[in-house]
């Protein structure tokens, strides 16, 4: 299995520009986790979706984040408008009820000028 | 105060020191992951444990959930192992709940 892949790996932008970062879990996992990881807060869970739908987005700061699932083997998650202060690293992580161990994506590193 | 908290923050060995990374937590949690993040930003999980003790290679992980401690410990450290250690606990009472991060252990291993 290729594990969870995430495009694009680098993303710069200008403030208010929309921005989508994509993922795409291991074959056969129900989990799907959105993470953002910043110098001053750390790791953060956004949203986790369990079978495509969306479970707890508590993390997820403002209404100018939204995520979606449309099938098992994609996800997204939109900014917009986007704003210097959501530049970060944002990572996806998969994982089965099986084994409840999450596997992470390489990240997506955006940069909002 | 972080659910979450790990100690030392930074850490410096010579290669070859035995290491001892710690983890507290002060939430109800089903299972606790220890994971590794070298400079360039891929996260690798080393270990999920929900009791006892796991042990790959040079790492060992051991968990007492009664003290609600973590340990992950690192023999013959190489500078290869250089990189960030961070714990999370999956708070609730099924591992598939949400992780709670700690802040992360920076380890510098010198050769």
């Amino acid at each position: 299995d290729a594990g969870v892949i995430q495009s694009p790996r680098h993303e710069v932008t200008e403030m208010g520009q929309e921005v989508t970062l994509r993922c795409k879990p291991i074959s056969g996992h129900d989990y799907l986790f959105w993470y953002r990881q910043t110098m001053m807060r750390g790791l953060e869970l956004l949203i986790y979706f369990n079978n495509n739908v969306p479970i707890d987005d508590s993390g997820m700061p403002e209404d100018r984040f939204s995520a979606k699932m449309p099938n098992a083997s994609f996800s997204t998650l939109k900014i917009q408008p986007s704003e210097p202060r959501d530049s970060a690293v944002y990572f996806c992580a998969s994982s089965s009820i099986a084994s409840n161990e999450q596997f992470f994506g390489p990240g997506t590193r955006l940069t909002v000028l | 105060k972080n659910e979450v908290e790990q100690s030392p923050q930074n850490l410096t060995a010579q290669e070859g020191e035995f290491i001892t990374i710690n983890c507290s937590y002060s939430v109800g949690i089903s299972a606790l992951h220890w994971l590794q993040q070298h400079p360039g930003g891929g996260i690798v999980s080393l270990f999920m444990l929900s009791s006892g003790k796991k042990k790959h290679g040079r790492l060992i992980a051991t968990i007492n959930i009664q003290e609600k401690h973590s340990s992950l410990h690192i023999t013959a450290s190489h500078p290869r192992d250089s990189a960030v250690y961070i714990c999370a606990a999956y708070q609730g009472r099924y591992n598939t709940d949400k992780l709670i991060f700690g802040t992360g252990t920076r380890l510098q291993v010198f050769p």
